[in-house]
């Protein structure tokens, strides 16, 4: 059963910094692109970033581009989303995704999501 | 970007009748690379369809999509309980991978 699960969220002052990790079980993770979307209460969807298999090539929606910073561990099946310079707008609960297809060289759809962890930054 | 326009923005039916909700792109969305998604309160969202026609596994047949280039539909042909939700559509033809701002479909 593919799983998702991210971890890291929480409380932080604006200016701060906070990682986000999502261990994912279940399937070859090193075959997948990876992703993170993000969603502020009561809003729609934003996607963030994806990296590829390899981490080789990485994509992030323009207005994050800088203080974002998506990174993976293949050994550990782990995903990671560094965010600095933390603003109140970044509230929003965070889910990891995995793209549709193995072996791609190109990003999908989102097939599996995570639960989510939530990111409030406030004074 | 490509931005993507769903409509309605809430939709209000009965279970039983058929719901037809739009997605139309900015630009043309390459090789038709347009996923749509249900979300639920406090759940993830969900994937029902990708490639703008193409059923995910476990959904069921009342979930159809169609449409090519920059116009794009989601058909529930008979509304169950469970399907009043938000939906999304997404394109991940292209950098950045947008999603439009969702359809809201609730009970009438």
């Amino acid at each position: 059963e593919v799983q998702l699960v991210e971890s890291g969220g929480g409380l932080v002052q604006p200016g701060g910094s906070l990682r986000l990790s999502c261990a994912a079980s279940g399937f070859t993770f090193s075959t997948y692109w990876m992703s993170w979307v993000r969603q502020a209460p009561g809003k729609g969807l934003e996607w963030v970033a994806y990296i590829a298999q390899d981490g080789s090539r990485r994509y992030y929606v323009d207005s994050l581009k800088g203080r974002f910073i998506i990174s993976r561990d293949n050994a550990n099946n782990s995903l990671f989303l560094q965010m600095n310079s933390l603003r109140a707008e970044d509230t929003a609960v965070y889910y990891c995704a995995r793209s549709g297809y193995s072996s791609s060289w190109e990003p999908h759809e989102f097939d599996y999501w995570g639960q989510g962890t939530l990111v409030t930054v406030s004074s | 970007e490509i931005v993507l326009t769903q409509s309605p923005g809430t939709l209000s039916l009965s279970p039983g009748e058929r719901a037809a909700l739009s997605c139309r792109a900015s630009q043309t969305v390459s090789r038709n690379y347009l996923a749509w998604y249900q979300q639920k309160p406090g759940q993830a969202p969900r994937r029902l369809i990708y490639g703008a026609s193409s059923g995910a596994t476990d959904i069921p047949d009342r979930f159809t999509g169609s449409g090519s280039g920059t116009d794009f539909t989601l058909t529930i042909s008979r509304l169950e309980p469970e399907d009043f939700a938000v939906y999304y559509c997404q394109q991940y033809g292209s950098s950045p991978y947008t999603f439009g701002q969702g359809t809201k479909l609730e009970i009438k």
